[in-house]
C-alpha cells in the first residue's frame, strides 16, 4: 500500500492564481481531511470528508472548496491563492466514521503564495 | 467547545534524560486522545491513543502516556531520550468526527 499520497511537493504560486492539492488514499478509508499547518498555531482543520459525496467544513474552511467523488480521493481547490494560504498543507484518512481510530498523513505540500 | 493546550511550545532536553511534554484538554464530552509525532519535514505518525480502560498507554519508541481524567490532562512521557527523538510532538482530541490539535511541542535532544 502506498498510503495516503500528495501531490506536488512544493508549489509557488502567484495571487489571484487557483490550484488544485492532490490526496489520494489506497486504505478504502471512509474519513478523510485536510489541513494546514502554520509555525506555533499546529493543524487546523479546513475541511472533511465522512464519505464518498459528503463534505464538510473544518475549522478554516474560507478560500477553499473540496469534493470527493470516490472513495480514494479528496482534492483540495485554492480559488484565488492569497499570500495568506502560504503555508504547508497535510491530507490525513481514518479506517472509519467516529473518532476511535488514527489518522493517517500524508508527506503534505509546501505552498507559498506571493 | 473542545481545545488541545500544549503548553510547552519547546523542550530541550539532554540525552539520556527523561522528559514530559504536557498536554491538557476541555472537552463537556468524552474523548479519545492521541499523541503524534513530526520529524522534520514529514507528515505526522501516531505515537499512542487512548480510547478507553487503563490509563496508562504505551507507544511506540518507548514512549507512553497518562490520562487523568479529573485534571484533563494526557501528558506524554519518555524515562531516556534519544537524538532521534528530536522532532515535533503534537496532541490531539477526538470528538465526532473532527480532530482537535494542540499547537505542538519542539523536542530537541542535545548530546
Amino acid at each position: 500500500n502506498a498510503g495516503v499520497t500528495q501531490t506536488p511537493k512544493f508549489q509557488v504560486l502567484k495571487t489571484g492564481q487557483s490550484m488544485t492539492l492532490q490526496c489520494a488514499q489506497d486504505m478504502n478509508h471512509e474519513y478523510m481531511s485536510w489541513y494546514r499547518q502554520d509555525p506555533g498555531m499546529g493543524l487546523r482543520l479546513i475541511h472533511y470528508s465522512v464519505g464518498a459525496g459528503i463534505t464538510d467544513q473544518g475549522e478554516v474552511p474560507n478560500g477553499y472548496n473540496v469534493s470527493r467523488s470516490t472513495t480514494e480521493d479528496f482534492p483540495l481547490r485554492l480559488l484565488s491563492a492569497a499570500p495568506s494560504q502560504t503555508s504547508v498543507y497535510f491530507c490525513a484518512s481514518s479506517p472509519v466514521l467516529g473518532g476511535l481510530n488514527e489518522q493517517f498523513f500524508g508527506p503534505g505540500t509546501r505552498l507559498t503564495v506571493l | 467547545a473542545q481545545s488541545v493546550t500544549q503548553l510547552d511550545s519547546q523542550v530541550p532536553v539532554f540525552e539520556e534524560a527523561p522528559v514530559e511534554l504536557r498536554c491538557n484538554y476541555s472537552s463537556s464530552v468524552s474523548v479519545y486522545l492521541f499523541w503524534y509525532v513530526q520529524y522534520p519535514n514529514q507528515g505526522l505518525q501516531l505515537l499512542l491513543k487512548y480510547l478507553s480502560g487503563s490509563t496508562l498507554v504505551k507507544g511506540i519508541n518507548g514512549f507512553e502516556a497518562e490520562f487523568n481524567k479529573s485534571q484533563t490532562s494526557f501528558h506524554l512521557r519518555k524515562p531516556s531520550v534519544h537524538i532521534s527523538d528530536t522532532a515535533e510532538y503534537f496532541c490531539a482530541v477526538s470528538v465526532d468526527y473532527k480532530y482537535i490539535f494542540g499547537t505542538g511541542t519542539r523536542l530537541k535532544v542535545l548530546a
